[in-house]
């Protein structure tokens, strides 16, 4: 069975910290795909990143950057520099070979960033 | 380009009644999936199709269906309405529903059931 864990609930931070959103994924699988989305206010999820389980290089994007370790099936997510637009809810998900587009999330982070 | 596109955007009904939701994918797309998502059980998917087949169900009753039209637009029913199924009904595109795509997600529809 496959799982994702977003143990952060809610963080909340003061602009310009730097914050990291914690992601642990669990599956069988040797070929399987990781997703971050954001969810804001207005509800539709927007895409951020894609990585496949053969490719560990971290990237970076702007003030984005994620960690992807396979030793710890970790996806760790980090924002440097908040803003107050970057506030909204941050999944994590899995999707492995054959599941047409079924996406495991993870429960979420209610990520505020305060003035 | 229009992106995904979820009506109606809000909806009440009241236990037992059934009701039915549309989306129409991003024009080119041809996989659109249903999630489901509450409060307590988070974002779970409810089922993909693709040309008009469904290819990938996940774990809800069979109160639960959708289908697809010829041109990738797609409905979900439920049927026999249940306080539970108070939640965001999201629906997502993308060109083939392989494992790697990424999704592109409608606002969604809220749904209260009362």
């Amino acid at each position: 069975a496959q799982k994702v864990t977003q143990a952060q609930t809610e963080i909340s931070v003061v602009e310009k910290e730097d914050v990291t959103l914690d992601c642990v994924y669990e599956t069988r699988d040797t070929t399987y795909y990781l997703f971050w989305y954001k969810q804001p206010p207005s509800g539709e999820l927007v895409f951020l990143i894609r990585r496949n389980s053969f490719d560990e290089q971290n990237e970076i994007s702007g003030r984005y950057s994620w960690n992807f370790q396979k030793s710890t099936s970790s996806f760790n997510f980090t924002i440097t520099a908040s803003q107050v637009v970057d506030s909204a809810v941050y999944f994590c998900a899995l999707s492995v070979s054959g599941g047409y587009n079924k996406l495991i999330f993870g429960a979420g982070t209610r990520l505020a960033v305060h003035p | 380009k229009a992106g995904v596109t979820q009506t109606p955007r809000y909806l009440i009904k009241t236990r037992g009644q059934q009701v039915t939701l549309s989306c129409s994918p991003i024009s080119g797309h041809r996989s659109v999936s249903w999630y489901q998502q509450t409060p307590g059980q988070g974002l779970q998917f409810l089922f993909e199709y693709f040309s008009e087949t469904q290819r990938n169900k996940g774990n809800f009753p069979g109160r639960f269906s959708g289908r697809q039209f010829s041109n990738s637009r797609s409905e979900m029913n439920v049927s026999t309405l249940e306080l539970g199924d108070s939640a965001l009904y999201l629906c997502a595109s993308s060109w083939a529903g392989a494992t790697n795509e990424k999704l592109f997600f409608g606002s969604g529809t809220q749904l209260s059931v009362l």
